[in-house]
């Protein structure tokens, strides 16, 4: 069955450094989706990416959709403490379309 | 406008005894996920239902674990003769149509076997 595949699955960085994750599906996907999950909280839908070679911007995020519709990041510029969470990318699949999440990227913000 | 709302927030469960999960869509949405977390894991699908049916059950183990969307109230995860593998965060969301846009997720239940 398809695989959403995330890496790195930890990352540490000083606040105001840089920090990206990456996401790869073993097939093409019609869209793909991130979200955010706070330490005890639950996920929260960041944004949605569609077309091949899409990028979107939220401030200091910005999400990428690769050419082949087969991977994904996400670049945070400039850490700040409120960015700690994992951070979870998505695609559909199964039978029924049902939404696939990778196992995520822990970012830890050091302030 | 209220959310997804779950309850109860924190289980705890005897090993053997029976856990039920409680999710209210959405108002005006008739489409509910279930999916499961483990500490330190990814989000995986167990079940997909619509008012009355359900669409697709693939993720859901096939013993001891059931799922209900009823005309009238909540959907219900139900695990019955729990054991301590599942302890685990359980997350609803729903959407209005299944159309394939994001999720709004629930704020869980955290169910702990003892």
């Amino acid at each position: 069955g398809q695989q959403v595949m995330q890496i790195p699955q930890y990352q540490h960085v000083q606040e105001g450094e840089d920090f990206t994750t990456y996401c790869n599906s073993s097939t093409t996907l019609s869209n793909i989706q991130w979200y955010k999950q706070r330490p005890g909280g639950h996920p929260v839908f960041l944004i949605q990416l569609v077309k091949s070679g899409e990028v979107k911007k939220q401030k200091r995020l910005t999400f990428q959709f690769g050419e082949a519709k087969k991977n994904s990041s996400l670049h945070i510029t400039a850490t700040q403490t409120t960015d700690v969470g994992t951070y979870f990318c998505a695609g559909y699949g199964g039978s029924q379309g049902n939404l696939i999440f990778g196992k995520g990227t822990k970012l830890s913000v050091k302030p | 406008n209220a959310g997804v709302m779950q309850n109860p927030r924190h289980l705890v469960r005897r090993r053997g005894q029976e856990a039920r999960l409680r999710c209210s869509p959405m108002k005006g949405h008739s489409h509910v996920y279930w999916y499961r977390q483990l500490p330190e894991e990814g989000l995986k699908f167990m079940v997909y239902l619509q008012k009355e049916n359900i669409i697709d059950e693939s993720g859901m183990p096939k013993e001891r674990f059931s799922a209900e969307f009823p005309k009238e109230g909540p959907s219900i995860l139900r695990i019955q003769q729990v054991v301590r593998g599942d302890s685990a965060a359980y997350f609803c969301a729903s959407s209005s149509t299944g159309e394939r846009n994001g999720y709004t997720f629930g704020s869980g239940t955290r169910l702990t076997v003892v």
